[in-house]
């Protein structure tokens, strides 16, 4: 079974509104962590915002913002007004609670901000 | 912040030949990096996990004798793709842990596009 759960494809969004992009997890683990990253065509990996599980109030870093909803075990990533530079491909990603072990990825969310 | 390179950024090389990339955590030490694949339009999958100074973990389905990982250095991880053919083509991306715990605890570099002829 996935473990990380992107629905998905492709987002469409104009400048200036808000986006949200769907993830749900599936651990037993009780401790874990909850990623995002921006992935844009040259490929690089960026860090946008991490939720603890045990963290109570949602993550939040400028213009993103984390809906942990943690009984249905969903992490919705929410950009609020897009621009053009967010265009990019968008990944879930969890760590369970062992030490040392290595993220999993969700399959990624293509988002597109038209003007 | 953190900084991990990788080296080469692209590479072509001919069916057959082998092939070496290396992840450096430029100004932190890594006990561990993790090498990831990715095909275009897809997710990361997960290779190998790479401790310094013993063997790599690999995940299912990776060839080790294809795929040889070296963790010699707190800084330093290769991979070696090894007689390489065309369905070898892919992106692939490191990532390093730093040495402390931290939730942001992972660094990625910026990968290797690796292209067979």
């Amino acid at each position: 079974a996935q473990k990380i759960t992107q629905t998905q494809p492709g987002m469409f969004v104009q400048e200036k509104e808000a986006v949200t992009l769907d993830c749900t997890y599936d651990t037993s683990d009780q401790s874990y962590g909850l990623f995002w990253y921006k992935q844009p065509s040259s490929g690089e990996m960026i860090f946008l915002i991490y939720q603890g599980s045990y963290d109570e109030q949602n993550a939040t870093e400028g213009r993103y913002s984390l809906n942990f909803q943690k009984a249905r075990k969903s992490a919705n990533l929410v950009i609020s007004a897009s621009q053009l530079g967010d265009s990019a491909m968008y990944f879930c990603a969890m760590r369970e609670s062992q030490a040392g072990t290595a993220l999993i990825f969700g399959k990624g969310t293509t988002l597109s901000v038209s003007s | 912040g953190a900084v991990v390179s990788q080296h080469p950024s692209w590479v072509i090389c001919k069916s057959g030949t082998s092939v070496k990339i290396e992840c450096r955590s430029l100004d932190f030490q890594a006990t561990t990096m993790f090498w990831y694949r990715q095909f275009p339009k897809q997710s990361l999958m997960l290779m190998a996990t790479s401790n310094e100074g013993s063997k790599a973990t690999y995940e299912q389905g990776v060839e080790k004798d294809k795929f040889l990982i070296n963790h010699a250095s707190l800084t330093l991880s290769t991979l070696t793709v090894t007689s390489a053919h065309p369905e070898d083509s892919s992106f692939y991306i490191c990532s390093a842990r730093i040495n402390r715990v931290q939730y942001n605890e992972q660094f990625f570099g910026p990968g290797t596009r690796l292209t067979v002829l």
